[in-house]
């Protein structure tokens, strides 16, 4: 089976950094996905890790170690429309995805 | 512009009949995915599609039904036979069920199904 777990919310200053989680075990791997949800709405993506190490994007940058079995998603100099859930999802042996409960994050004036 | 479109965003159905939700996708992607999504859980796969003519079930498929007779289109029915029917459905495509990069899979808007 697979299991993904991320931390259930998060805080943070507008201007400041959040680190988000997410530790894995799952059946195979072919590769780590990060979502933007706000509420209501769809899941956008934000970024892909299949090999070990650092994908920057802008303001957000998404860390890999497939030997931990953990990601982290780090977002930089927090906006208010941050404020949203962020889906950790790992691509199995099957190449289905199976998706963290996800982390919701607060940026506060 | 292309994108995935999920209709109606809201739906209110009584219990016991069944309900059919849409999805289309003009990104000429070959895989198309339901899930479902409840509050305090993970997204959930219930069917996918590789190809015109042919899914498989997901995770949670009992209670549920697809057919997927044209590429762009993956319709969902949310029969009398699904216990706990209330929730937020999303649709997703990718070019392909793979391993690469490129078969990230792109979510549509969503629709929430209420059963009174």
């Amino acid at each position: 089976g697979q299991n993904i777990d991320q931390p259930t919310e998060m805080t943070a200053t507008e201007g400041a950094i959040v680190q988000i989680n997410c530790t894995y075990q799952t059946s195979g791997f072919n590769g780590l996905f990060w979502y933007q949800q706000h509420a209501g709405e769809a899941p956008t993506f934000l970024s892909y890790n299949v090999l070990d190490g650092l994908e920057e994007k802008g303001r957000f940058s998404s860390f890999l170690s497939r030997s931990k079995g953990y990601s982290y998603l780090l977002l930089k100099e927090l906006q208010m429309k941050d404020s949203a859930s962020y889906l950790c999802a790992v691509r199995g042996a099957d190449y289905k995805l199976s998706f963290g409960a996800g982390t919701t994050v607060t940026v506060r004036a | 512009d292309g994108g995935i479109t999920q209709s109606p965003k809201y739906l209110f159905r009584k219990e016991g009949q069944n309900v059919t939700l849409s999805c289309e996708q003009n990104l000429n992607h070959d895989a198309m995915y339901w899930y479902r999504q409840d509050p305090g859980q993970g997204l959930r796969l219930i069917y996918y599609s590789q190809i015109v003519n042919d899914f498989q079930k997901g995770d949670i498929a009992e209670g549920y039904s697809v057919s997927r007779e044209k590429k762009e289109s993956f319709p969902l029915t949310v029969t009398s036979a699904q216990k706990n029917p209330t929730a937020f459905y999303l649709c997703a495509s990718s070019i392909d069920l793979g391993g690469r990069a490129s078969d990230t899979q792109y979510f549509g808007p969503g629709t929430r199904l209420t059963v009174l």
